[in-house]
């Protein structure tokens, strides 16, 4: 119940398109949904998150939509471009009461190629 | 990377050898915690401290160890239990009662001779 499902395991696309990764999971307590991006030999740095109370939110070109009654959240990148190949990471996290969020549950990771 | 500095940045184990990963934050967060990363596998807990002197196991904690003396650092201490310890570890710090993520450090990759 704990787990976070991420697809697809890799993805390439061409510069411009659009990158689209899915995340589902079925722990109803978490309550908080943050996607890092990682590039090789680094530590992951938070690309956007969202909250339940929201449909959707958007930074730039990266937008997270999310669908609460089928437990399923993705991440799209819009006019792909090569600086955007990296790693990416679903997570989420329950509420742990007064104002902290609990352990975050990674997904697996989806390599991302985006081809000049 | 922000204020969370991992040493070293490559690191090696002999067979039988106790290894110590460092890790320093100057955030001034409540909560720190170590993740390994192994290829397809995402990041696994091994352990995480709330709070100086007190730390849980994550889901992965058998054959590491760590210690929480000082809210500033997190060491995670590979021992010689561990069988399989070729992995990236990742230092991540939170700070309390903040409704935001953890931030992580650049990582140090451990490889056994």
């Amino acid at each position: 119940q704990q787990q976070v499902k991420q697809s697809p395991q890799s993805l390439i696309v061409q510069k411009g398109g659009i990158s689209i990764i899915n995340c589902a999971y079925e722990n109803t307590a978490f309550d908080y949904f943050p996607w890092y991006q990682q590039f090789p030999g680094k530590g992951p740095a938070l690309l956007i998150a969202i909250r339940p109370d929201v449909s959707e939110k958007k930074e730039g070109r990266f937008t997270i939509s999310f669908n609460k009654s089928a437990k399923q959240f993705s991440l799209h990148i819009m006019d792909s471009q090569p600086g955007d190949s990296a790693t990416y990471f679903c997570a989420a996290s329950p509420w742990a009461g007064g104002t902290s969020y609990g352990k975050l549950t990674f997904g697996q990771g989806t390599i991302l190629t985006v081809h000049p | 990377d922000g204020g969370i500095t991992q040493s070293p940045k490559y690191l090696f184990r002999k067979e039988g050898q106790n290894v110590t990963l460092s890790c320093e934050q100057n955030l001034n967060h409540d909560a720190m915690y170590w993740y390994r990363q192994d290829p397809g596998q995402g990041l696994r807990l091994i352990y995480y401290s709330q709070i100086v002197n007190d730390f849980q196991k994550g889901d992965i904690a058998e054959g590491y160890s760590v210690s929480r003396e000082k809210k500033e650092s997190f060491p995670l201490t590979v021992t010689s239990a561990q069988k399989n310890p070729t992995a990236f570890y990742l230092c991540a710090s939170h700070p309390h009662g903040a409704r935001e993520t953890q931030y992580f450090g650049p990582g140090t990759r451990l490889l056994v001779l």
